[in-house]
């Protein structure tokens, strides 16, 4: 079955503007989270959805948003971008993310790599 | 909310030298997982541990489970440059999401 597709795979945007970003999880998965990514800090927790919900939230100032649809794929934004906003974004889905230990395996795509200039 | 620390940030190991890397957590957890980022790469699901003191071998990989499942180790013997790459763990205490650590970034010289 095909995997976890994120587009666009690369972004440069300017300092002010915003993004949106797309995640397609897995036929079935009903949870996705993001995470950005920068060399040293690991992966930050951005947000989960669940079921068209944001289930639970990271510590990210309130530029960064996202939402889900009713095919579960997810998309994320960011407004007002700082250079600091450069970074790999990923996002993982899982069967319900929760619960059965089973259902909460995270399957990542290839991230979207934003460039802010 | 659930922390979930990992050490050390980084090592660089000569080829054939044995690495380990440490994961505990501030909550007890149901289950721990583990994933390898190689560079360039995305993280991908290598194993996941449930029972207290689970041991779990995949060819040169040993990864346990604490007996109070709150921490948990990775050990690679005679690593190969093929190990290169970070290393993830990631736990959940019951109906929680996954929390991952931040991560082993492993080099490995020839």
């Amino acid at each position: 079955k095909a995997g976890v597709t994120q587009t666009p795979r690369y972004l440069i945007k300017t300092r002010g503007q915003q993004v949106t970003l797309s995640c397609s999880p897995i036929s079935g998965h009903r949870s996705v989270s993001w995470y950005q990514q920068t060399p040293g800090q690991g992966l930050q927790f951005l947000f989960e959805y669940f079921s068209e919900t944001q289930r639970n939230k990271g510590n990210f100032p309130g530029r960064f948003s996202g939402r889900q649809f009713s095919n579960s794929r997810s998309e994320m934004n960011v407004s007002t971008l700082e250079l600091g906003d450069s970074a790999l974004y990923l996002c993982a889905s899982s069967l319900s993310g929760q619960g059965r230990i089973v259902d909460t395996e995270a399957f990542f795509g290839q991230g979207t790599r934003l460039t802010v200039v | 909310g659930q922390q979930v620390m990992q050490i050390p940030q980084y090592q660089h190991v000569q080829e054939g030298e044995d690495f380990t890397t440490y994961c505990n957590s501030s909550t007890t957890l149901s289950n721990i997982q583990w994933y390898k980022q190689r560079p360039g790469g995305h993280p991908v699901f290598l194993i996941q541990l449930v029972k207290s003191g689970e041991v779990k071998k995949q060819k040169r990989l040993t990864f346990q489970f604490g007996e109070a499942k709150k921490n948990s180790s990775l050990h690679i013997t005679a690593t190969q440059t093929t190990d290169v790459g970070t290393y993830f763990c990631a736990g959940n205490s019951g109906y929680s999401t996954l929390t991952f650590g931040k991560g082993t970034m492993l080099l490995v010289s020839p």
